[in-house]
């Protein structure tokens, strides 16, 4: 069984500091780690992804996120937050040998003016 | 990225009448999935539909509540039936993007209301 834990249900940040969403995993075998953020009223979107290769990746909208093997984690990132970066944010995994994926609860995160 | 439409975009409906959303994509697809998102909750996913075939369904979810149809590569209609204030959610399409297959994309969702 796979699973993902976002340990924080909310995240509040003022415009300009950093911001850091939280992700861990769990997964038989190698992961494929997704980040998307849904508006309100709104589809999800896709953000950025890990499959292979670097563990540092870049997405849109300057999000990078960070997979770590040893702490099965893949926090999501951002230098310097927006107002519009408010939105809820999930993250999903799946097995590289599974299509279906499995999402966090999600992390609404605030960015304050 | 592949672009996903569904219809209707909301729609507030009487328990005990059925609903068909509609997924339409702008390009061939292999596979097409169909979540719930219930009020204040993740994405839970119902089947995964594939052309020509039956669709499979996940542990809690059957054909008779959540008929889907496939008949084709760029669409897909999922309906909610006989439907109950517990079937109040956001139904979301999904598909595996035609070029990076480990990718899936999302349509804008589907907000349904019982009363």
């Amino acid at each position: 069984a796979q699973s993902v834990a976002q340990p924080e249900d909310q995240v509040n940040v003022a415009e300009g500091n950093p911001l850091t969403v939280k992700c861990t995993y769990s997964v038989s075998g190698n992961p494929y780690l997704f980040w998307y953020v849904q508006y309100p009223n709104r589809g999800l979107q896709f953000l950025l992804k890990y499959i292979t290769g670097d563990n540092l990746v870049k997405g849109s909208y300057g999000f990078e996120a960070e997979f770590n093997k040893s702490q099965t984690s893949f926090h999501l990132k951002k230098p310097s937050a927006l107002v519009s970066d408010s939105a809820l944010y999930f993250c999903a995994v799946r097995a590289s040998n599974d299509y279906k994926l499995s999402f966090g609860a999600g992390t609404t995160v605030t960015v304050r003016a | 990225s592949a672009v996903i439409s569904q219809k209707p975009s909301r729609d507030i409906c009487q328990r005990g009448t059925s609903l068909t959303i509609q997924c339409q994509v702008d390009s061939q697809v292999t596979m097409m999935f169909w979540y719930r998102q219930q009020p204040g909750q993740s994405l839970t996913l119902i089947a995964t539909a594939n052309q020509g075939s039956e669709a499979t369904y996940e542990s809690g979810f059957v054909i008779d509540k959540f008929p889907i149809s496939r008949p084709n590569l760029t669409f897909s209609t999922l309906t909610v039936s006989n439907m109950s204030p517990e079937d109040s959610s956001i139904y979301l399409c999904s598909v595996d993007h035609p070029a990076l297959t480990d990718t899936q994309y999302f349509g804008p969702g589907t907000r349904l209301t019982v009363l």
